[in-house]
């Protein structure tokens, strides 16, 4: 059973556009919600987390809406640049009673096209 | 501070052969957590610790892996005997119970011929 559905799979944007990547979760005691950006090679890097106490989250160019009711959230990233192209994770875990492990979606790869 | 330590970054063996994984967390974290990274089954939990406890290990594969945490400042993951289907990137990440956020390290890209 997948608990963290991701969409799409891959995108093509072009510099400056708006890349929006979209997430949905089953379990509705999931009540932190982060994303990811992976490089190649590397591992992945925290880049922005939300709670659902809040409608959405900014930090910088990135943004993440949050829809409690629907059980959606999704990430923005404002005038894109051909450096943010990476694979793109959407986690979710509880932390209720201390830290839970992550619940991972499959990935964006997405490609900024100068 | 220099984040979450892995090692190896890279390792070969055949199968059959016992594997060790190796992982600092970020010092004063105390939540430590074990994912594999496959292309078929993406990102996965194995097991996480809290003070150096096992909480979760529900998502170990089977009997053959194996995760220890002797002290806060180091943990091991091994896999006896190794199979080729073990093939994976497993990330080591820690966490504080302050925020909550995971910090990953550089990963062990561990292939078994």
């Amino acid at each position: 059973q997948q608990q963290v559905k991701q969409s799409p799979q891959s995108l093509i944007v072009q510099k400056g556009g708006i890349s929006i990547i979209n997430c949905a979760y089953e379990n509705t005691a999931f009540d932190y919600f982060p994303w990811y950006q992976q490089f190649p090679g590397k591992g992945p890097a925290l880049l922005i987390a939300i709670r659902p106490d809040v409608s959405e989250k900014k930090e910088g160019r990135f943004t993440i809406s949050f829809n409690k009711s629907a059980k959606q959230f999704s990430l923005h990233i404002m005038d894109s640049q051909p450096g943010d192209s990476a694979t793109y994770f959407c986690a979710a875990s509880r932390t209720g009673g201390g830290a839970d492990g992550l619940t991972f979606g499959k990935g964006t790869h997405l490609i900024i096209q100068p | 501070d220099a984040g979450v330590i892995q090692s190896p970054r890279h390792e070969v063996t055949e199968m059959g052969q016992e594997v060790t994984l190796r992982c600092k967390p970020i010092s004063g974290h105390d939540y430590l957590f074990w994912y594999r990274q496959t292309m078929m089954r993406g990102l996965e939990l194995l097991i996480y610790f809290n003070n150096n406890v096992p909480i979760d290990d529900s998502g170990m594969p089977e009997d053959r892996f194996s995760a220890k945490m002797p002290n806060a400042s180091f943990s091991t993951l091994k896999i006896q005997p190794s199979e080729p289907r073990d093939s994976a990137v497993y990330f080591c990440a820690s966490s504080s119970t302050n925020t909550y956020e995971q910090y990953f390290g550089p990963g062990t890209r561990l292939t078994v011929t």
